[in-house]
């Protein structure tokens, strides 16, 4: 079935650092790829989205790119705050159906 | 953009009872998920609860123990029967918004934290 893998946690960077959390995917056919954020003590937030390959989807400093050739959607940030510091999530849905995610990276940023 | 509701939001809850939480949507929405996150995991969908249908189990998880209902397009309600400290998890309800095809985000509630004990 359709998996998510992301980069092994926890992430733990300096304030103004650049930021790369890895994610790859396994799938049938063209998912539309996320990634989702969870700060402390709060739910799921949509961070950003591409649909389709080689679409960009970012917010709030974050970018991915949607890579086909690769089956990879790397989140990045060029230079990262201390309020970035929460779960990041990647995920795929197919058509329809439900979201798959990835088992989390948990990303600390000191000031 | 869909704005969900979730209550409880937290609780604290004994072994061998059950416990039924809510999901209100701001909108008519067809299909609702209900997740499951246990402490410092990823998410895993319980089921699918579509209007009208009977809700749809993943693997691992049975009605008995996770009874769903949907009485409407922006209504739904979870229980966790009879409950033991391998419970204690997040529970999330999610929404498709804007339609329902593939690129339509996927939106969560703040979540129910449970804890059993």
């Amino acid at each position: 079935g359709d998996s998510v893998t992301q980069m092994e946690g926890p992430v733990t960077l300096s304030e103004e650092a650049f930021l790369t959390i890895n994610c790859t995917y396994t799938a049938t056919g063209y998912p539309s790829l996320f990634w989702y954020v969870q700060y402390p003590g709060e739910g799921l937030q949509l961070l950003l989205k591409a649909t389709k390959a080689d679409d960009k989807g970012s917010n709030k400093g974050f970018e991915a790119t949607y890579r086909k050739e690769t089956t990879s959607f790397h989140l990045e940030k060029g230079s990262v705050q201390v309020s970035d510091s929460a779960v990041y999530f990647c995920a795929l849905r197919q058509g329809a159906q439900k979201l798959v995610f990835g088992q989390g990276t948990r990303l600390t940023i000191n000031p | 953009s869909a704005v969900i509701s979730q209550k409880p939001s937290r609780d604290i809850c004994q072994r061998g009872t059950s416990l039924t939480i809510q999901c209100q949507v701001d909108s008519q929405v067809t299909m609702m998920f209900w997740y499951r996150q246990q402490p410092g995991q990823s998410l895993t969908l319980i089921a699918t609860a579509n209007q009208g249908s009977e809700a749809t189990y993943e693997s691992g998880f049975v009605i008995d123990k996770f009874p769903i209902s949907r009485p409407n397009l922006t209504f739904s309600t979870l229980t966790v029967s009879n409950m033991s400290p391998e419970d204690s998890s997040i529970y999330l309800c999610s929404v498709v918004g804007g339609g329902q095809t593939a690129g339509n985000t996927i939106y969560f509630g703040e979540g129910s934290w449970l804890t059993v004990v």
